[in-house]
């Protein structure tokens, strides 16, 4: 089925380990992004790419790096992890006028 | 900037009763507006949309108007039903702008 996949769907790592996140999308949209999810703080806004090879910084990029090589992929970097990172992690793609669609998410802790 | 505040939660029902969840927001020009739904361990799923000022946005029997006097988009629905407990999340894009803004969200617990 078409839509935004995420792997892994469950993460634990060290503080301090560094991993990725993988997000890819085969609907041809040009917009991504990544959002972290915590209790009642709704979505934030990390990354966002508006095109392969164009990304930007959202509300929380700090400790973070996107890249987008292509259209289809989106990979969210964690470059030291620490527990305030420890989050539930959603990929999002979109075209102009629609409506987002998200992936299913990635928890992420960290200890 | 843009924003979005919504009805804190939680929000606890009894089947068949009627459910409104309130949302105002903040910004200029004019933005679309969306409400998303989040059932238990999944993601987000777009529930409705309104793209202009008066637009009626429905789905599953929830309804939202944009109204732009008094910048909200109300979510309202006349008879809910246990599947619909969930987060709920209210968000916005601006005039030429694919960002998002959410809402905190809230959550709604229905019972049989």
């Amino acid at each position: 089925n078409a839509g935004v996949t995420q792997t892994p769907k469950f993460q634990v790592l060290k503080t301090g380990q560094s991993m990725t996140l993988q997000c890819a999308q085969d609907m041809n949209h040009e917009y991504m992004s990544w959002y972290r999810q915590d209790p009642g703080m709704g979505l934030r806004l990390i990354h966002y790419s508006v095109g392969a090879g164009i990304t930007d910084q959202g509300e929380v990029p700090n400790g973070y790096n996107v890249s987008r090589s292509t259209t289809e992929d989106f990979p969210l970097r964690l470059l030291s992890a620490a527990p305030s990172q420890t989050s539930v992690y959603f990929c999002a793609s979109s075209r102009p006028n629609y409506g987002y669609t998200f992936g299913s998410g990635t928890r992420l802790t960290v200890v | 900037g843009n924003s979005v505040t919504q009805m804190e939660g939680p929000v606890t029902l009894s089947e068949e009763a009627f459910l409104t969840i309130n949302c105002t927001y903040t910004a200029t020009g004019y933005p679309s507006l969306f409400w998303y739904v989040q059932y238990p361990g999944e993601g987000l799923q777009l529930l409705l949309k309104a793209t202009k000022a008066d637009d009626k946005g429905s789905n599953k029997g929830f309804e939202a108007t944009y109204r732009k006097e008094t910048t909200s988009f109300h979510l309202e629905k006349g008879s809910v039903q246990v599947s619909d407990s969930a987060v709920y999340f209210c968000a916005l894009s601006g005039s030429n702008d694919y960002k998002l803004s959410f809402g905190a969200g809230t959550t709604v617990t229905v019972r049989a």
